[in-house]
């Protein structure tokens, strides 16, 4: 069974502290990588996707281990607006392969 | 204004019925997925369409049909036989050669 595992947390962080989330994968062959975030009682948006070679948008970053299958989210100076749960997302095949969710881990900064 | 839509919002059913939730999308993309999201769970598939008159079964179809008349369109009715379908659902879309899917706002479902 392919499965995504996280750890749900909550992780309770101060503003401005640097926060990371681990996420593993059982399938080998998976072929895409993703991190999403889901505000309260709302869909899932993209986040960013997740490369080989490990990717940074603005104060996230994001690193993949497939030798460990092992993907990793890093949030650095944490704002309020940041507390979501975020999910780990993992596309088994190329085209049009579906999606397997994590459980997701959630994100609480406060002043 | 462009995306993708689902409705109704919330939705309550009586035990015994029938409903069908509502997705659509103008973003032109081949395939459509309904997922199921119980409280502290992951998304869950349901129904996935590739094409137009044409779907797979996901995981967890059992108690739900869906229909793929229109490229924009992916209607799913949740049936009677459905056990447990209090939850909140979302329709998602993409296709090549973006990986990622989209989701829409998404349906609360309660059965009363």
């Amino acid at each position: 069974r392919k499965e995504v595992e996280q750890d749900p947390g909550p992780f309770n962080v101060p503003e401005g502290a640097t926060v990371a989330f681990n996420c593993t994968y059982s399938n080998s062959a998976s072929q895409s990588f993703f991190w999403y975030r889901q505000d309260c009682r709302k869909e899932p948006k993209l986040l960013m996707s997740v490369y080989s070679s490990g990717n940074e948008d603005g104060r996230f970053t994001a690193q993949l281990n497939r030798a460990s299958q092992y993907i990793s989210l890093l949030i650095r100076d944490s704002k309020l607006s940041d507390s979501a749960t975020y999910l780990c997302v993992v596309k088994e095949a190329a085209g049009y392969s579906t999606l397997t969710f994590g459980k997701g881990t959630m994100l609480l900064v406060s002043p | 204004d462009g995306g993708i839509t689902q409705s109704p919002k919330y939705l309550f059913r009586k035990e015994g019925q029938n409903v069908t939730l509502s997705c659509e999308q103008n973003l032109n993309h081949d395939a459509m997925y309904w997922y199921r999201q119980d409280p502290g769970q992951g998304l869950r598939l349901i129904y996935y369409s590739q094409i137009v008159n044409d779907f797979q079964k996901g995981d967890i179809a059992e108690g739900y049909s869906v229909s793929r008349e229109k490229k924009e369109s992916f209607p799913l009715t949740v049936t009677s036989a459905q056990k447990n379908p209090t939850a909140f659902y979302l329709c998602g879309v993409g296709g090549i050669p973006y990986n990622e899917q989209f989701f829409g706002p998404g349906t609360r479902l309660t059965v009363l």
